[in-house]
């Protein structure tokens, strides 16, 4: 089936700090999806991106599509310690396929 | 308000105990999925619905039987569970055509002892 590569696992950042994640498959995906998951609560929509080569904000959040749409990226500008949690990436076929997660830690 | 509801939040249960979780979604959604979410593991889609009818089931252990009365609504029955059953179950619903994503409940933490 299809797989997500997402990278990295996990990291540890100072506050003001930028952060850079991705994702990357074998397979083309439609949509591309990046999802917040806080302690004790379900995974939160952030950004949808639904054409090659899009690129997306929102808020200190940057997301892009791929041109191949095979990989896509999340970018955090100046980190705040509210940004703590896992951030998943998710690709759409028939189904959505989720990477394996990146856990993010900011210190104050 | 996520729009789409579980309960209950916490859940602890003998291995003997039989349970059941409730999700509810009232954002007209046609679709509602079960996955299990354990430490340190990607999450795992275990049952699918569309339109009320499973349309997928992923090899996951007959003492977890999903119910999907209407469309609002989806529970997971749990009967015998093991203590590798403890994880946070998290209920997920869509339309059908998956293109703007997955709403999620806020999970259950399962703990079996």
């Amino acid at each position: 089936g299809q797989q997500l590569n997402q990278s990295p696992q996990s990291m540890f950042i100072q506050e003001g700090e930028d952060v850079s994640m991705n994702c990357t498959s074998s397979s083309i995906f439609n949509t591309w999806l990046w999802y917040k998951q806080e302690p004790g609560e379900g995974p939160v929509l952030l950004i949808a991106l639904y054409k090659a080569g899009e690129l997306t904000s929102n808020g200190r959040l940057t997301a892009q599509f791929g041109i191949t749409r095979k990989d896509s990226f999340l970018n955090i500008s100046a980190s705040i310690p509210s940004d703590v949690g896992i951030y998943f990436c998710a690709g759409s076929g028939s189904r959505l396929t989720f990477g394996e997660g990146t856990q993010l830690t900011v210190n104050p | 308000e996520t729009g789409v509801t579980q309960t209950p939040r916490h859940l602890v249960m003998g291995m003997t105990n039989k349970k059941s979780l409730k999700c509810e979604q009232h954002l007209g959604h046609n679709a509602m999925y079960w996955y299990k979410q354990s430490a340190k593991k990607p999450l795992e889609l275990m049952f699918v619905y569309s339109l009320e009818e499973r349309v997928e089931n992923n090899s996951v252990p007959s003492r977890f039987s999903p119910e999907c009365p209407n469309s609002s609504h989806l529970f997971l029955h749990l009967h015998t569970l093991q203590p590798e059953d403890s994880a946070l179950y998290l209920c997920a619903s869509s339309r059908w055509w998956v293109k703007r994503g997955y709403t999620f409940g806020s999970g259950t933490r399962l703990t079996v002892v």
